[in-house]
This record gives C-alpha cells, sequence and structure tokens, in this order.
C-alpha cells in the first residue's frame, strides 16, 4: 500500500524551465511534508518542508504549494538548472514521538542545456 | 566534519554469509534510523532507535538486527544474506523535541550491499 503516490517517475526539462513534481496521500494523519534531493552515489539531503498549517513556501528557487482538501502537495523548481538533476522525492510523516518517514517512490529530474 | 557516516561504502558478499553495516552521527542527536533502497530506488524505513531504545521495527526479517551501543552509534547485523537483500543501505538521524516533534532527518552517504 503505497501511502504517498508521487508523479512523475521521471522528467526532462530545459535548463530555465519549471518542472513540477507532484505528490498525494492518504492518511490525514501526516503533518509534515518534506522534499529531498538526491544525487547519485549520496544519500537524500531535506530540501524543503512544509506543514499543513500554510498553502504555500517558498526558499530560493524551490516551491511547495499545498492543497489540504485535495490531500496533495507540489514542488516547484524556479529557473531549474542542470545542476539540478538529480532525483526528488516526496515524503510524509506522522506527528508523535516514532517518526516515520514514508517517501514516496521518486521522480528522476534531468536538467538539459 | 561528516555529521552521518556509514562504513563501509561497498560491500559484497555472497549468499549465507554475515554481515555489519556501521553508522555513527556527530550531531548530538538522539534519534537514529536504518532504510533501505532498492534497485527502483525507493526508500524504506527499517528501524529506528531514540536514545538507544527501539521505537520502530518494521516488517523486516529477523536476520536483521540492529545494535545502538550508544545515541551516536547505530549498528546494522544482517545474518544469512539473501540475494534480495542487495541494495542501499542508509543510516539517518534527527532531534526529536517534545513540543515542536521530531526534528529533520540528515542521512548518510549510504552503504551499497551486492549479495552474489
Amino acid at each position: 500500500q503505497q501511502q504517498v503516490k508521487q508523479s512523475p517517475q521521471s522528467l526532462i526539462v530545459q535548463k530555465g524551465g519549471i518542472p513540477i513534481i507532484n505528490c498525494a496521500y492518504e492518511n490525514t494523519a501526516f503533518d509534515y511534508f518534506p522534499w529531498y534531493q538526491q544525487f547519485p552515489g549520496k544519500g537524500p539531503a531535506l530540501l524543503i518542508a512544509i506543514r499543513p498549517d500554510v498553502s504555500e513556501k517558498k526558499e530560493g528557487r524551490f516551491t511547495i504549494s499545498f492543497n489540504k482538501s485535495a490531500k496533495q502537495f507540489s514542488l516547484h523548481i524556479m529557473d531549474s538548472q542542470p545542476g539540478d538533476s538529480a532525483t526528488y522525492f516526496c515524503a510524509a510523516r506522522k506527528g508523535g514521538t516514532a517518526s516515520k518517514l514514508t517517501f514516496g517512490t521518486g521522480t528522476r529530474l534531468q536538467v538539459t542545456l | 566534519d561528516t555529521a552521518v557516516s556509514q562504513t563501509p561504502k561497498y560491500l559484497v558478499t555472497q549468499m549465507g554469509n554475515d554481515k555489519s553495516i556501521k553508522c555513527e552521527q556527530n550531531l548530538g542527536h538522539d534519534t537514529m534510523y536504518w532504510y533501505k533502497q532498492d534497485s527502483k530506488k525507493f526508500l524504506k524505513i527499517m528501524f529506528s532507535y531514540n536514545n538507544k531504545e527501539l521505537i520502530i521495527n518494521e516488517t523486516v526479517p529477523n536476520r536483521f538486527s540492529p545494535k545502538s551501543p550508544d545515541k551516536a552509534h547505530l549498528n546494522l547485523h544482517i545474518n544469512s544474506l539473501e540475494l534480495g537483500d542487495s541494495a542501499v543501505y542508509f543510516c539517518a538521524s534527527s532531534q526529536d523535541a517534545p513540543l515542536a516533534g521530531v526534528g529533520e532527518q540528515y542521512f548518510g552517504p549510504g552503504t551499497r550491499l551486492t549479495v552474489t
């Protein structure tokens, strides 16, 4: 049972384009939604995160849009660069001490020149 | 100044062997995790320890046994390795706060295990 569904599986955009990666969740107990970026041979690194009390969060060229009623959230990368080429994972976590990140299936992004 | 480190980075072994992966964090965090990333890059949590106490134990074969000698270390021992155990194993850590909840998880560089 995939609790966090992520799409698309892969994405190719040109330099300067705005790739959008979408995630949907079922469990309304989730209260923290991070995005991780993973380069080949490296561990995932937190990129940006949002809580459900806000509809948008922006950090540099990265923006999360959050739609609580639709149980969906998305990552937008403005002015994408070849260095943004990586795999992106959305995740969700329930509150409480036994914290567990449930990851989406990942989106492989390639930004071409 | 590595935050979360794992050894070894690569591990190639034969079926039936027993192997261990070590993880250390120097962030002063009190919670550590093991994740498995399969060949399709799907990341799934295996275990979590808080102050040396096991708090998350997902549906993982008994051949996998985590051990936390102290807050800064979480090792993973795997008995009787099988072909299906081939994957990248990531250690992570976070700092929990009673009111703010669980903090950001920092991941190690991963250990690529190949079972032949």
